[in-house]
This record gives structure tokens, C-alpha cells and sequence, in this order.
């Protein structure tokens, strides 16, 4: 049964600093890997989707890698804004298009 | 087209009561499904439809609950005789069709059961 972790679990940041949040799967035999952003009370807004036969993925300040052998994918964020708080949840497509998702990192940019 | 549209956003319903869920997919995505996520956690897969079929079902989705796709366009889920344990974000997802396309997800139905 695939597994998916997330860490850390929060992060509080000052504005501009550039982060990194982790992501770290059991089973190594996947489709690709999403990235969402989760506002409070709000769905999921996919962010970067990476194919299994992909290293990385870039959207704007965002940047996404992945190391299917050693299941692990890690989110880099730049220049953060207090715009980006939110919570960032981490999921896996192991077949029939089915995610399972970690619990996700907290993410808090103060001014 | 604007994306995955749920209705309604909340609900508030009595114990033993049941409630529907819609759910509208993109157009021409021919995968829909359905996850819940109780707080502090992360989503948790229910069931998913190709066009109207229903092809997997979680052991999460115990008997009370039902999920239909009656022209493979829009989804209802039922859950009978709901439960204070039923309180949860529904999400509604939807994808073009094969193993290794992007999931769009909607803004949620939050239930809760007083």
C-alpha cells in the first residue's frame, strides 16, 4: 500500500526567504506526482504535475523535482510572499489515476 | 468552462438524515471521482467513474454511501443516515482520460452533521 509523507508538517517563514518542502513515497512504481495548494476551507489548486519519466517541473517561482528510485520529490519555493500561505499537499498516482496524498505542510510567509 | 463545480458549498444536516452531493466535471473529462478529507489531513480516495461506469470503490465507502454518473457527465453522491463521523470536505475531481493525466479538483461541499 502506497504511503506518502510530508515534511515538516508547518513552516513559518519571514517574507523572501526561498524554501523547500518534502515529500517522500513508499512504493516507487508510479505514474507521476501532483503538487496542489490548499487554501483554508477551499479545494485543492493543482500547482505542478511531474511524470515518472521526469526530473522536474517549473511554474513561475515554483519548482519541483523528483527522484522516483528514491521516492522522494521536494517543492522549492522562491522569493516567498505572504500570498503563498497555505497548506501544500504532496500526492502520487500509483495507477488507475487514483492519488494518494500526504497530510501536507502548513505553510505561513509573514510580512 | 471554469473548472470542477460542486454544489452545494456547506451543508448542516441532523444525525440520521441524508444528504446529496453534485458534482460537475470539466467537459469532456471522462474520470471523475470522489475524495474526503477530515481536518489536519489529506485527501482519502472514495470512488471513481469512467464516462458512467464506476470502476473502483474504497473500503472507505461503506454501504450507507452511494455515487452514481447516470450520463457520464455530472456526479451525485449520497450518504443515508448520516453520521457526527460523516462531518468532512466531500472534493470532487475530475481528468481527461488515461493513468498519467493532471487531476482539477473542486472547491469542496463541507459537510457537517449535528
Amino acid at each position: 500500500k502506497q504511503e506518502v509523507t510530508q515534511i515538516p508538517a508547518a513552516l513559518s517563514v519571514p517574507e523572501g526567504e526561498n524554501l523547500v518542502l518534502n515529500c517522500s513515497f513508499t512504493d516507487s512504481a508510479i505514474y507521476n506526482l501532483q503538487w496542489f495548494r490548499q487554501d483554508p476551507g477551499k479545494g485543492l489548486t493543482s500547482l505542478l504535475l511531474i511524470q515518472s519519466s521526469q526530473r522536474e517541473q517549473t511554474s513561475g517561482r515554483l519548482n519541483a523535482s523528483l527522484d522516483k528510485s528514491s521516492g522522494r520529490s521536494t517543492l522549492y519555493i522562491a522569493a516567498s510572499q505572504p500570498g503563498d500561505s497555505a497548506t501544500y499537499l504532496c500526492a502520487v498516482n500509483s495507477g488507475y489515476s487514483t492519488l494518494t496524498f500526504g497530510k501536507g505542510t502548513m505553510l505561513l510567509v509573514s510580512p | 468552462d471554469t473548472g470542477v463545480s460542486q454544489d452545494p458549498r456547506h451543508k448542516i444536516t441532523k444525525r440520521g438524515q441524508n444528504v446529496t452531493f453534485r458534482c460537475d466535471p470539466i467537459s469532456e473529462h471522462n474520470r471523475l471521482y470522489w475524495y474526503r478529507q477530515t481536518l489536519g489531513q489529506g485527501p482519502e480516495f472514495l470512488t471513481y467513474f469512467q464516462n458512467e461506469a464506476q470502476l473502483e470503490k474504497s473500503r472507505l465507502l461503506s454501504d450507507r454511501f452511494s455515487a452514481e454518473r447516470p450520463k457520464g457527465s455530472f456526479s451525485t453522491l449520497e450518504i443515508q443516515r448520516t453520521e457526527q463521523g460523516d462531518s468532512a470536505m466531500y472534493l470532487c475531481a475530475s481528468s481527461p482520460g488515461g493513468s498519467n493525466t493532471e487531476a482539477f479538483f473542486g472547491q469542496g461541499t463541507r459537510l457537517t452533521v449535528v
